[in-house]
Order: C-alpha cells, then structure tokens, then sequence
C-alpha cells in the first residue's frame, strides 16, 4: 500500500451535477497531482498542487478545479457534469515540484454519470 | 503532433517466457521514462524510472532499456509468472512538465 487515500472509492451522479472528490496524501508528501482514466486508457493528467497553489494543468476546462489544504490532503471539485466524465480518478502525491520521479497513486475513485 | 503508444493492447505469453512490452514516443523530449502496473480496480503501482542518459536499468526480473535515438522504450520481465498478469503502463516526463501515460499494454501470463 502506498499509503494515498482516496474517498469516495464509488460514485453516481447524474448529467449537470456537481461532484467532490478527496485525497489523502502521503505522510511527508506536499504535492498531489490528480489524473482521469478512462476505461482501457492510461491516466490523463488534470492538474498538481504543490503547497497549496495550483502548480501546471492539463488540457481540462475550468469546470474541472481543485484545491489543496494546509495538511496537503486535496480535493478534485467537477461541475456540469457530463456522460464523458464516467472515469476513474486517481490522485498522486509526491514531494516536490520540478521533475518528480516517482509518484504514489491512491486506488482511486469511480465516477459513473448517468 | 505529440504522441505515447504502446505495442499492443493486450500480449498473451506462457508461463515462464520472458514479455517483452514496448513504448514509442514522438515530439517528446523525454527527461526521464517509468514503468508502472495496475491491477483492475487499482491505482497505479511504480516499477522502474530510466533517466535520458541511461540505456538500462534491471531490478530482480525486470529489465527496462531507454533509446532516445528510436524514441522507444522496451519493458522485459523474465521468467514470467501469472502473478505477473496485469495492465502495464509507461510514462515519460519532459523537463519541467508532468507525466505523460501511454494507454497500457495488458499483459496475460498462461499457466
């Protein structure tokens, strides 16, 4: 176990909801970065927070947000949600920023939008 | 324009052969490469990082090899087992970006 968790590990919502998505990284990390997979995909990268700001994006819009806390535990925040999020989303913490070599996924959560 | 692939879907090997997966970039500029397994269900679990300036890299069964020159990447794991059966995905960073994940090779080792 890598000792990143994520809650919920299971979630429905329907079309145009809202959904808030948590993890807990791991002990002495600061930076946690979030990725969407999609079934038989590789993870895409949504975007990282390091010491609680926003530090590089992917290609998402801005109804993907997020936010870090003090104790570098992060939430994923989804707005209108659509059919296409139905994903799985993993976090990952690290420490540092830069050229990170090695992250710690969590299991993840499952979205499915109905 | 910038592309990760992976040779094949899914690679059905017996028991005790050795799986060889590759991993092909363009229009990357790799720093570093890794290799990680997920289970189903599962996050992804760290394996093996290859730096730009290194050819090879082993750990007990495992052996990955880095050819910026080819922009490929070959993952091998010796004497496979079916506990070895999993999706395996590689992923490249570029100088001051974050991860790039390939879409995964899905390994299956026959008894």
């Amino acid at each position: 176990e890598t000792g990143v968790t994520q809650s919920p590990t299971h979630l429905i919502k329907t079309r145009g909801q809202q959904v808030t998505l948590r993890c807990s990284s791991q002990s002495g990390h600061n930076t946690v970065s979030w990725y969407q997979q999609a079934l038989g995909q590789g993870p895409q990268f949504i975007f990282q927070y390091y010491r609680e700001e926003e530090n590089g994006r992917g290609n998402f819009p801005p109804r993907f947000s997020g936010l870090q806390f003090p104790n570098y535990s992060s939430e994923l925040n989804v707005n209108a949600l659509e059919l296409d999020d139905s994903a799985l989303y993993l976090c990952a913490s690290s420490l540092g920023t830069g050229v990170v070599e090695t992250q710690y996924f969590g299991p993840g959560t499952r979205l499915l939008v109905l | 324009s910038q592309k990760i692939e992976q040779n094949s879907e899914a690679l059905n090997i017996q028991e005790g052969k050795t799986a060889t997966l590759t991993c092909n970039y363009t229009n990357y500029s790799p720093a570093y490469l890794q290799w990680y397994r997920q289970d189903p269900g599962r996050g992804p679990v760290f394996l093996l990082l290859i730096r730009e300036n290194e050819k090879e890299k082993r750990k007990e069964r495992l052996k990955v090899t880095f050819d910026t020159t080819l922009k490929q990447s070959l993952f091998h794991i010796t004497a496979s087992q079916p506990a070895d059966s999993a999706t395996y995905l590689c992923a490249l960073v570029n100088y001051g970006q974050n991860f790039v994940f390939g879409p995964g090779t899905r390994l299956s080792v026959l008894p």
